[in-house]
C-alpha cells in the first residue's frame, strides 16, 4: 500500500506572509496528488491537485510542487489571508481506486 | 444541485447495536467511497465502489460492509458496532479526478 506523511502538523503565519505545507509518499505507483482544505465542522473540499505527469500547478495564490523522484508535494499559499485558516490534507491516489491521506496541517493566519 | 447526502449527520448508539449510515449522490458518478476521519491520523478509506455490485476494501475495513445495488447510493453498514468506531464518517463520489465529500456524519458508540 500506501503511506503519506505530512509536515508540519501546525502553522502558524502573520497575514500576508507565505505558508508552506509538505508531503511525502511512498509508492512510485501513485499517480494523483489532490490538496483539501477542511474548515471546522465543515467537509473537505479540493483546493487543487497535481497529476504525476505535472512539475507544477498554480490558481491564483496556490501553488503545489511535484517532485516524481524524492516522492514529494508540496503546497504553497502565498500572500495568506485569516479566511485561508483551516486544516489543510494531502492526499495521494494509488492504483487508480484508493486515495491515502496526509494527517493533516492547521494553518492560523493571525490578522 | 448537485451533492452528496447522508443521514443520519450525528448518532450516539451502543456497543452491537447494528446500525447504517447512507449516502446517495445525484451526480450519477460511478465511483463511490467511505472514509472515516480521527483527530491526528487524517481520513482513511473504509471501502470503496467502482460501479453498481463492485465494491472492494479500502485502508480499514474491518467492522464493516457496504452494499451498491443501485448507482446513487453506497450505505455503510456497521453489524456489531464498537467503541473504538467512534468517528467522523464521510462518504465521497467521483467521476475522473475530483471528489466530492458529503456533509459528514458524527457516530459515538458507547
Amino acid at each position: 500500500g500506501e503511506n503519506v506523511e505530512q509536515h508540519p502538523s501546525t502553522l502558524s503565519v502573520q497575514e500576508g506572509d507565505s505558508a508552506v505545507i509538505k508531503c511525502t509518499y511512498s509508492d512510485s505507483a501513485s499517480n494523483y496528488f489532490p490538496w483539501y482544505k477542511q474548515e471546522l465542522g465543515k467537509r473537505p473540499q479540493l483546493i487543487i491537485d497535481i497529476r504525476s505527469n505535472v512539475g507544477e500547478k498554480k490558481d491564483q495564490r496556490i501553488a503545489v510542487t511535484l517532485n516524481k523522484t524524492a516522492k514529494h508535494f508540496s503546497l504553497h499559499i502565498t500572500e495568506t489571508q485569516p479566511e485561508d485558516s483551516a486544516v489543510y490534507f494531502c492526499a495521494a491516489r494509488y492504483n487508480f481506486n484508493k486515495f491515502y491521506f496526509g494527517s493533516g496541517t492547521k494553518l492560523n493566519v493571525k490578522p | 444541485e448537485a451533492q452528496v447526502t447522508q443521514n443520519p449527520r450525528y448518532l450516539i448508539t451502543v456497543t452491537g447495536k447494528k446500525l447504517t449510515v447512507t449516502c446517495s449522490q445525484n451526480m450519477n458518478h460511478e465511483y463511490m467511497s467511505w472514509y472515516r476521519q480521527d483527530p491526528g491520523l487524517g481520513l482513511r478509506q473504509i471501502y470503496y465502489s467502482m460501479n453498481v455490485e463492485v465494491t472492494d476494501k479500502g485502508d480499514v475495513p474491518e467492522g464493516y460492509k457496504v452494499s451498491r445495488k443501485e448507482k446513487r447510493n453506497f450505505p455503510l453498514i456497521l453489524e456489531s458496532p464498537s467503541p473504538n468506531q467512534t468517528s467522523l464518517y464521510f462518504c465521497a463520489s467521483r467521476q475522473g479526478y475530483e471528489q466530492y465529500f458529503g456533509p459528514g456524519t458524527r457516530l459515538t458508540v458507547t
